[in-house]
């Protein structure tokens, strides 16, 4: 199994454009989600999804839209990126089967906007 | 804001000592992790704890839950210098469409040889 795994590992946007950060995994877990990790900070969850065709908010939901189109595949993009989404952007996906609750971490992408 | 606060936000210890870190959350909650995250890696899951559990161990983890108080505890017992790591609670609660899954801002150990 490759996990989770995360494209590109690293992007330097300029203010405005737009681009898609793309996730998947091979766990066939249900559950996913996005964080973001600002320097020194803890993570904060963007959006997530417990199942194809099924998203949702989490704490900053703004400026990126999600999809979830196949169990496999969880992209976020930033709609018109600007600086204050420099971070580094985590996905995630959840095992909940069998009375476990484990969340399984891509390597993450690190976002510069300039 | 986040579910989840540490404290402290940074802990300094020799090796073979332990090391405590606690977690206060806002909500009911259905569950209570642990995470574990090198510098710059992502986050690697070290425990779990139920709302309906008090304490849990795996290896030198014991951790603690007080659901009357909103807290958790995470004790790292005789701890390594390859215990230094950034270590996050996250509290799984009910969102909208299912449960979610927050984190804290974490506590920054060090763990000196």
């Amino acid at each position: 199994n490759a996990g989770v795994t995360q494209t590109p590992k690293f992007q330097v946007l300029k203010t405005g454009q737009s681009m898609t950060l793309q996730c998947a995994q091979d766990m066939n877990h249900e559950y996913m989600s996005w964080y973001r990790q600002d320097p020194g900070m803890g993570l904060r969850l963007i959006h997530y999804s417990v199942g194809a065709g099924i998203t949702d908010q989490g704490e900053v939901p703004n400026g990126y839209n999600v999809s979830r189109s196949t169990t496999e595949d969880f992209p976020l993009r930033l709609l018109s990126a600007a600086p204050s989404q420099t971070s580094v952007y985590f996905c995630a996906s959840r095992n909940r089967a069998g009375g476990t609750d484990t969340q399984y971490f891509g390597p993450g992408t690190r976002l510069t906007v300039l | 804001s986040q579910q989840g606060e540490e404290d402290p936000q940074a802990l300094s210890i020799q090796e073979g000592e332990n090391a405590t870190m606690n977690c206060s959350y806002k909500t009911s909650i259905n569950n209570l992790q642990w995470y574990r995250q090198n510098s710059g890696r992502g986050l690697v899951h070290l425990i779990l704890i139920r709302s309906n559990e008090r304490e849990k161990h795996s290896g030198r983890l014991r951790v603690t839950l007080d659901t009357s108080k909103k807290s958790s505890s995470l004790l790292i017992t005789a701890s390594r210098a390859a215990d230094t790591a950034s270590y996050f609670c996250a509290t799984d609660a009910q969102g909208t469409s299912g449960s979610r899954l927050t984190f804290g801002e974490g506590t920054q150990l060090t763990v000196n040889p």
